[in-house]
């Protein structure tokens, strides 16, 4: 079956600007997650989302939104965008519904690298 | 702040097993050890995860030790498509929300 797919992978950006990007689940899957990745803070949780609600948020300022579908697809936008930006955002989705259980394997996607000049 | 303490690098011959240690001191009782890997500027992959008995699957084995305070990720036969950085994160599963550590840069040599 489909992987996460992720678009787009590359974009540049000028500060000021605002971004969205966007993530295709897998079939069936109703639980996406984005990430940043930067070579100074590592992989940081940006916020999950279930059935379009958003159910956990990272420690980011409000630049950072998303926002997430009926069909479980899922964007984020970043607003007023800032050097500090340029990173790699990953989405992860899952099958959890929200039980508690250990057997909840997150499926990544390639990422969108986004630079800001 | 991540909640497991990992190597920052290890060496691996090709053909040799790469044993790769975790300690998660601080792990509750309902937390799983899972184990990601991310080869250069892809998306973190799964490898495996586990409660507390030994685990193996197609890519890897995982032994927990008896206290459940550290972990050890073993890549039977190790090549170079295997030179990646490797995550190990406690998880109880209940969101996605995962913690990343810095993790373990595995370079395998030929």
């Amino acid at each position: 079956k489909a992987g996460v797919t992720q678009t787009p992978r590359y974009l540049i950006k000028t500060r000021g600007q605002q971004v969205t990007l966007s993530c295709s689940p897998i079939s069936g899957h109703r639980s996406v997650s984005w990430y940043q990745q930067t070579p100074g803070q590592g992989l940081q949780f940006l916020f999950e989302y279930f059935s379009e609600t958003q159910r956990n948020k990272g420690n980011f300022p409000g630049r950072f939104s998303g926002r997430q579908f009926s069909n479980s697809r899922s964007e984020m936008n970043v607003s007023t965008l800032e050097l500090g930006d340029s990173a790699l955002y990953l989405c992860a989705s899952s099958s959890n519904s929200g039980r508690l259980t250990g057997a909840n394997v997150l499926t990544f996607g390639a990422g969108s690298r986004l630079t800001v000049l | 702040d991540a909640k497991t303490t990992q190597p920052p690098s290890m060496d691996c011959a090709e053909g040799r097993a790469a044993n790769l240690p975790c300690n998660h001191s601080t792990i509750s009782g309902n937390e799983y050890v899972y184990w990601y890997r991310q080869i250069h500027s892809q998306g973190p992959q799964y490898i495996i995860h586990g409660l507390k008995n030994n685990e193996t699957n197609e890519m890897a084995s995982l032994i927990i030790t008896e206290d459940r305070k550290s972990s050890t990720l073993i890549l039977p036969h190790a090549t170079l498509r295997d030179t990646a950085v490797y995550y190990c994160i406690n998880y109880g599963g209940a969101t996605n929300k995962l913690i990343f550590g810095t993790g373990t840069l595995l370079a395998v040599q030929p």
